[in-house]
């Protein structure tokens, strides 16, 4: 089965700096990375997804990027604010597929003001 | 559009007691319905899924079980709690047939057995 390690388990980044995730799978077929944010006391949330057909995905401060070849994919906040403090979740899995995402650990961010 | 109910939020319960949690998602049709639990560190440990009434998959053996009485209702249960119960239990959904798409998840239950 697919198997997703999830790195560093917690950024600490003062505001306005930039905070970067990062993803790795194992299965070569997975072709859907969806990230999620989830607040303290609330379940997580669909930030950003990105499927394999493309290798970079912009929304605004957020940005997915995909290295089909190293199995690797990443979130990229901008000018982080305290607001995006939260614990964010990788995940990988196949479209059209039977398997439900893989998530990887979680990463715990802190934005210091 | 669609939402997603999960109660209660908070829930403190002592050991050996039984335990159902409720879930309903509204403004869809036949949804796959998820739990899944938060111990004390951050991972999410998928417990049950379900693509259908009297549909439900184990991922984990345990103290707990699931039941889907209706279309867009998913019920999680336990006879006896166990202190190793204790979690931050959430409920998600996604679009019928497409299990390996985005998932919704409600707001959560936190449950202490003490």
């Amino acid at each position: 089965g697919e198997n997703v390690e999830q790195h560093p388990s917690t950024l600490s980044v003062q505001e306005g700096d930039s905070a970067v995730i990062k993803c790795t799978y194992s299965d070569s077929a997975s072709n859907y990375f969806p990230w999620y944010k989830q607040e303290l006391g609330k379940g997580p949330q669909l930030i950003i997804d990105i499927r394999s057909n493309v290798g970079e995905k912009k929304d605004q401060r957020i940005a997915v990027t995909l290295n089909k070849t190293a199995k690797h994919f990443s979130l990229h906040i901008t000018e982080t604010q305290p607001e995006d403090s939260a614990v964010y979740f990788c995940a990988a899995s196949i479209l059209g597929g039977s398997y439900i995402p893989t998530f990887g650990r979680g990463t715990s961010l802190i934005v210091h003001p | 559009s669609q939402t997603i109910h999960q109660w209660p939020a908070t829930l403190v319960q002592p050991v050996g007691s039984p335990l159902s949690l409720e879930c309903t998602v509204e403004g869809t049709s036949n949804p796959n319905l998820y739990w899944y639990r938060q111990a004390a560190g951050r991972g999410l440990q998928l417990l049950f899924y379900s693509v259908g009434i009297g549909q439900i998959s184990s991922e984990v053996p345990q103290n707990l079980s699931a039941s889907r009485p209706q279309d867009r209702q998913f019920i999680l249960s336990s006879k006896k709690l166990l202190l190793s119960d204790s979690g931050f239990y959430l409920c998600a959904w996604s679009v019928q047939g497409r299990v390996a798409e985005k998932l919704f998840f409600g707001s959560g239950t936190q449950l202490s057995v003490l």
